[in-house]
């Protein structure tokens, strides 16, 4: 138990379906982050909140948009996906920067599969 | 592209010291290393960082280098359980964790 809940731990859908990933952190941190792990390939990070702020976005597509109500809890929200967004779909928080030496805790992951 | 270089696979018998090299000839000298390891089908686990100094935990110990070119992870007494893929990383730039092809470990009885 890292204090990063990732639901749902599996989800299958259609390409023409609207889902949600959703990550609820319990450690009290202030950044939040979304990674991709696809089948024999490093994590690709996607998306950085800051306090609520998007400080980062790598060139992902518009089909993921993710959403940051509040410090505990992240979402990604998933529309229109082809079957190669099909991955470990991981979030994780941190408390401050990672150029600080602050530590980034991982959830457990979603596994998506685009059907 | 990650900034470290690991070996792909290594063995370690059980109850062993199992001490894991990476090199990261090219961070620089405010840049932390962090370890990390991942079981099949988990998320990435917390095991240590340093910037300089060696560091000691409850899971294991990092020794870097004077020259802070190489650094090695060791898991002092390996079990069965510590078979996992270890990535060893630096900060690719602010807030980019950049994980490489790491280092199979395989814990044997």
């Amino acid at each position: 138990e890292t204090g990063v809940t990732q639901t749902p731990r599996h989800l299958v859908m259609g390409m023409t379906n609207k889902k949600s990933l959703k990550c609820e952190q319990h450690l009290g941190h202030n950044a939040m982050y979304w990674y991709k792990q696809s089948a024999k390939k490093p994590l690709e990070l996607m998306f950085v909140y800051s306090l609520e702020e998007r400080v980062e976005n790598n060139s992902v597509p518009s089909r993921f948009s993710p959403e940051c109500p509040n410090s505990s809890h992240l979402f990604l929200h998933l529309h229109t996906l082809q079957p190669e967004d099909s991955a470990l779909y991981l979030c994780a928080s941190s408390q401050g920067g990672l150029p600080s030496g602050n530590t980034i805790y991982f959830g457990e992951g979603s596994w998506l599969t685009v059907v | 592209d990650a900034k470290t270089t690991q070996p792909p696979s290594m063995d370690c018998a059980e109850g062993r010291a199992a001490n894991l090299p990476c090199n990261h000839s090219t961070i620089s000298g405010n840049e932390y290393v962090y370890w990390y390891r991942q079981i099949h089908s988990q998320g990435p686990q917390y095991i240590i960082h340093g910037l300089k100094n060696n560091e000691t935990n409850e899971m294991a110990s990092l020794i870097i280098t004077e020259d802070r070119k190489s650094s090695t992870l060791i898991l002092p007494h390996a079990t069965l359980r510590d078979t996992a893929v270890y990535y060893c990383i630096a900060l690719y730039n602010n807030n980019d964790m950049r994980f490489g092809a790491g280092t199979r470990l395989t814990v044997k009885p």
